[in-house]
């Protein structure tokens, strides 16, 4: 099966600039999450969607910061505009059923998407 | 709240010894613990995880942690590395059940 992919895989845009990460879960996975990690921190929650729907967006930074997932398919995580401290490595995740119900359901992580804002 | 704490930033060991990676956890409940590793240009991989039960777990790629309740810790083991295992290293804790809760990451360096 495919994995959970992720583009670009880096981005380096200007202070003030719009950017927009796209995520693919793996094909029938309700469960989608974002995570960041900034440089040399721990990588922290952002969001969890359910198909369409958000489930949990306690982890997003501010209102600059937007996400979907229109269809309940891909995810986009769009920054705008942007500022120096975004900068950092956005990860996506997916899984079948929430970090566990019943039997654990695997979560999967994707490369990340590498940005640099300048 | 619930937070981790990997207090080794950087750890070398050389090719074929021991590595014991540390971390210490802060959670109200019973916790439910993991440990990823990401290789370079690579996700995030699971190599274990610790729910209930025996408290030593194995895992993937010769992998295994220990939870220890009384220290509030989950370190993982290898009793011999290997230069492909030199990548980062994270643990985490589950809040709640829907999301984790990451320490900063231990990069791990392997010496020839």
């Amino acid at each position: 099966e495919a994995g959970v992919t992720q583009f670009p895989s880096h981005s380096v845009i200007e202070k003030g600039q719009t950017v927009t990460l796209r995520c693919d879960p793996i094909s029938g996975h309700d469960n989608l999450y974002w995570y960041r990690r900034v440089m040399g921190k721990e990588i922290k929650f952002l969001l969890h969607f359910v198909k369409e729907s958000k489930q949990d967006e306690s982890g997003m930074p501010n209102n600059r910061f937007l996400a979907e997932r229109t269809g309940g398919t891909y995810s986009t995580l769009k920054v705008q505009p942007a500022e120096l401290e975004d900068s950092g490595v956005y990860f996506c995740a997916s899984s079948q059923e929430p970090i566990w119900e019943g039997l654990y359901s695997p979560l999967h992580f994707g490369n990340g998407t590498r940005l640099t804002v300048t | 709240a619930q937070s981790v704490t990997q207090p080794d930033i950087h750890i070398t060991v050389s090719e074929g010894a021991s590595l014991e990676l540390r971390c210490n956890y802060s959670y109200g409940a019973t916790p439910y613990l993991f440990w990823y590793v990401q290789s370079p240009g690579q996700g995030l991989q699971l190599l274990l995880k610790y729910f209930s039960g025996d408290t030593l777990v194995q895992g993937i790629k010769g992998f295994e942690a220990e939870f220890k309740r009384s220290q509030s810790s989950f370190n993982l083991r290898k009793p011999s590395v290997h230069w492909s295992d030199a990548a980062e290293y994270f643990c985490a804790v589950a809040k709640g059940f829907q999301k984790l809760v990451f320490g900063t990451g231990t990069r791990l360096l392997v010496s020839p």
